[in-house]
């Protein structure tokens, strides 16, 4: 399997669940992203990891958790999610963190709170 | 002025025809610029990096003009295929070093 895939593709959740979000790089990249894609509002970075280490938080709610165990993976953890927080959530990685890279998207995550 | 601002459209273009569509960007300082290309309900992906000199792809035409600071995006004899939401991307730069997507241009190509 090549790209970026991410698991699962829709998601439906209630306001006291927990949850996990998946992404997988099989292009030997040293970063991972995640986003949220709201209707009507632009890309929102969320998280920024570099070979595992978080190195940017774009002033995220506690609610969502990421983890980076190996530089293939990246997860996103949901806990106590509102209903705002349905959307698109859509992981990429590009070969650094530097903002001159291309990034590659997965086909996201597309998560309703209900 | 907002970070990234594009005309949201729709663009209703006939095939065949030129369609071009700015995007502007608050940071003086970004340095990196770039088209990417979304179709409706899959995932962006990159159409273009946009240099200082400017840079073309077959009917595709990027240009950066610092002194106004926005990008452009010119497409030449459109295709149905053109059909998509064109996100304008900026580098931060600075002290907000992180990457803005825009909202998006939506291009419907008519036949």
């Amino acid at each position: 399997e090549t790209g970026v895939t991410q698991t699962p593709r829709h998601l439906v959740m209630g306001m006291t669940n927990k949850k996990s979000l998946k992404c997988e790089q099989h292009l030997g990249h040293n970063a991972m992203y995640w986003y949220k894609q709201s209707a009507k509002k632009p890309l929102e970075l969320m998280f920024v990891y570099s070979l595992e280490e978080r190195v940017e938080n774009n002033s995220v709610p506690s609610r969502f958790s990421p983890e980076c165990p190996n530089s293939s993976h990246l997860f996103l953890h949901l806990h106590t999610l509102q209903p705002e927080d349905s959307a698109l959530y859509l992981c990429a990685s590009s070969p650094g963190t530097g903002w001159y890279y291309e990034q590659y998207f997965g086909p996201g995550t597309r998560l309703t709170v209900t | 002025r907002k970070e990234v601002e594009q005309d949201p459209g729709p663009f209703n273009v006939p095939e065949g025809a030129t369609v071009a569509f700015n995007c502007t960007y608050s940071n003086s300082a970004s340095q990196s610029f770039f088209w990417y290309r979304q179709d409706c309900r899959k995932e962006p992906k990159l159409l273009m990096s946009v240099y200082s000199s400017g840079n073309e792809d077959g009917r595709f035409t990027a240009q950066l003009n610092r002194a106004s600071q926005y990008i452009s995006l010119l497409i030449r004899d459109s295709k149905l295929s053109d059909s998509a939401t064109y996100l304008c991307v900026v580098e931060g730069a600075g002290r907000d070093d992180k990457i803005i997507f825009g909202k998006g241009t939506r291009l419907h190509i008519l036949p």
